[in-house]
């Protein structure tokens, strides 16, 4: 079973301020990994994917890569209150029966407080 | 609009009843899968279609079946062996291997409550 952890949280963090959100996986395989942004009682929403060690952005969104921890992190600069919802973490299989499938963390609930 | 949708959104069940949540896509994707959301445990893998006619167990498979006769639909019935139904069921799809990143795309979810 591929394992996939994330920061326990709840976090919180003032507006304007910067959130960490981390993640780790088992399987040193893995190559694709994404972050969803899940706000309550709704469904996950992709804010970004990163398959290449060091750092992607996306507007206020870093996502950074470290095969060799095997970990991978989600910066948000300037937290908004609309920031505020449970952040999962997911990498890919990648062989067999696990090809394609996406492995997710429990999740890392944010709130940007005014 | 391009797109997955499921239905019912919301869905009251008496114990010893099965229920049968719908998922329609768009989107031409050849991969389909369920997955099943309680608070502060995930998502975790019920089952997931690759193909049309194949399917294969996720990780908590028991108590609940599916079908794939058409690239369109891939329903999922929770059935009276699943002990702990209550959950929020999300149903997703993905493009073929090779053609994105493999990014899931989720419909809006279906909210089972068993009274």
């Amino acid at each position: 079973q591929k394992e996939v952890e994330q920061n326990s949280g709840p976090l919180s963090v003032p507006e304007g301020a910067i959130a960490s959100l981390n993640c780790t996986y088992s399987d040193r395989g893995s190559q694709s990994f994404f972050w969803y942004r899940q706000y309550s009682g709704k469904s996950p929403e992709l804010i970004m994917f990163i398959y290449s060690n060091g750092d992607k952005e996306d507007g206020r969104f870093t996502a950074q890569l470290n095969k060799a921890s095997q970990y991978v992190s989600l910066l948000i600069r300037d937290s908004q209150p609309s920031d505020s919802a449970t952040y999962l973490c997911a990498v890919n299989g990648d062989r067999g029966s696990t090809l394609g499938r996406l492995y997710f963390g429990r999740g890392t609930q944010l709130t940007v407080w005014p | 609009d391009g797109g997955i949708t499921q239905s019912p959104k919301y869905l009251f069940r008496k114990e010893g009843q099965n229920v049968t949540l719908s998922c329609e896509q768009n989107l031409n994707h050849d991969a389909m899968y369920w997955y099943r959301q309680d608070p502060g445990q995930g998502l975790r893998l019920i089952y997931y279609s690759q193909i049309v006619n194949d399917f294969q167990k996720g990780d908590i498979a028991e108590g609940y079946s599916v079908s794939r006769e058409k690239k369109e639909s891939f329903p999922l019935t929770v059935t009276s062996a699943q002990k702990n139904p209550t959950a929020f069921y999300l149903c997703a799809s993905s493009m073929p291997l090779g053609q994105g990143p493999g990014e899931l795309f989720f419909g809006e979810g279906s909210r089972l409550t068993v009274l």
